[in-house]
């Protein structure tokens, strides 16, 4: 079985310019996790989705970034304009039961780079 | 606590070594506890969901004990082999942050 797809595996741009970042998860998960990954803060929640609805929103950094879902395959993590503390990798992950009890089960990850 | 803590940060074993870290959690409205190991150029895989004061769960030669009481779960690696290098990581659920918050891991490198 597929796991959860991320595209693109690695993704190098300049500041100010706009960066999509993109998810496919497991079949039949029902919850979408955004987190990003950076040496001084782990990894931390952005955004998760329960059935495509956006449901705790509170961990997105700031205007700049914005997620969709708009349908249960495919989910989006846009980033606009860019900037070099935007540098981290991204994980997606989706579950099929809900947390507390459901485990995460993760992309391979969207290593950003932004100059 | 207020955060979810690893210790220690990293460590080096040798193949044949038994090895074990902490993850301790804000113990208050607590609801699960996770563990995830995470190899190098690899995404994290879960090892342990665990829910309940003095749950023991086991995987091999990996095994997980919980205290929700005093808020830490011990991890141990009976026979560390090299395989087992890899980052593993925590997460406290909690009532009242509704998320699942990741300690930063403990780092695990077992020498042949």
């Amino acid at each position: 079985d597929a796991g959860v797809i991320q595209s693109p595996r690695h993704e190098v741009t300049e500041m100010g310019q706009e960066v999509t970042l993109r998810c496919k998860p497991i079949s039949g998960h029902d919850y979408l996790f955004w987190y990003r990954q950076t040496m001084m803060r782990g990894l931390e929640l952005l955004i998760y989705f329960n059935n495509n609805v956006p449901i705790d929103d509170s961990g997105m950094p700031e205007d700049r970034f914005s997620a969709k879902m708009p349908n249960a395959s495919f989910s989006t993590l846009k980033i606009q304009p860019s900037e070099p503390r935007d540098s981290a990798v991204y994980f997606c992950a989706s579950s099929l039961k809900e947390l507390p009890g459901g485990e995460l089960f993760f992309g391979e990850g969207s290593r950003l780079t932004v100059l | 606590i207020l955060n979810v803590e690893q210790s220690p940060q990293s460590l080096h074993v040798q193949e044949g070594d038994s090895t074990n870290f902490t993850c301790s959690f804000p113990s208050s409205n607590f609801y699960a506890l996770h563990w995830y190991r995470w190899e190098t150029a690899k995404s994290p895989e879960a090892l342990f969901v665990m829910t309940l004061n003095g749950d023991e769960k086991k995987k091999g030669r990996i095994s997980a004990t919980l205290n929700t009481k005093e808020g830490y779960s011990y991890l141990y690696i009976k026979g560390s082999q090299p395989e087992d290098s890899a980052t593993y990581l925590c997460a406290s659920y909690s009532g009242n942050t509704g998320k699942l918050i990741f300690g930063q891991g403990t780092t695990l490198q077992v020498k042949p």
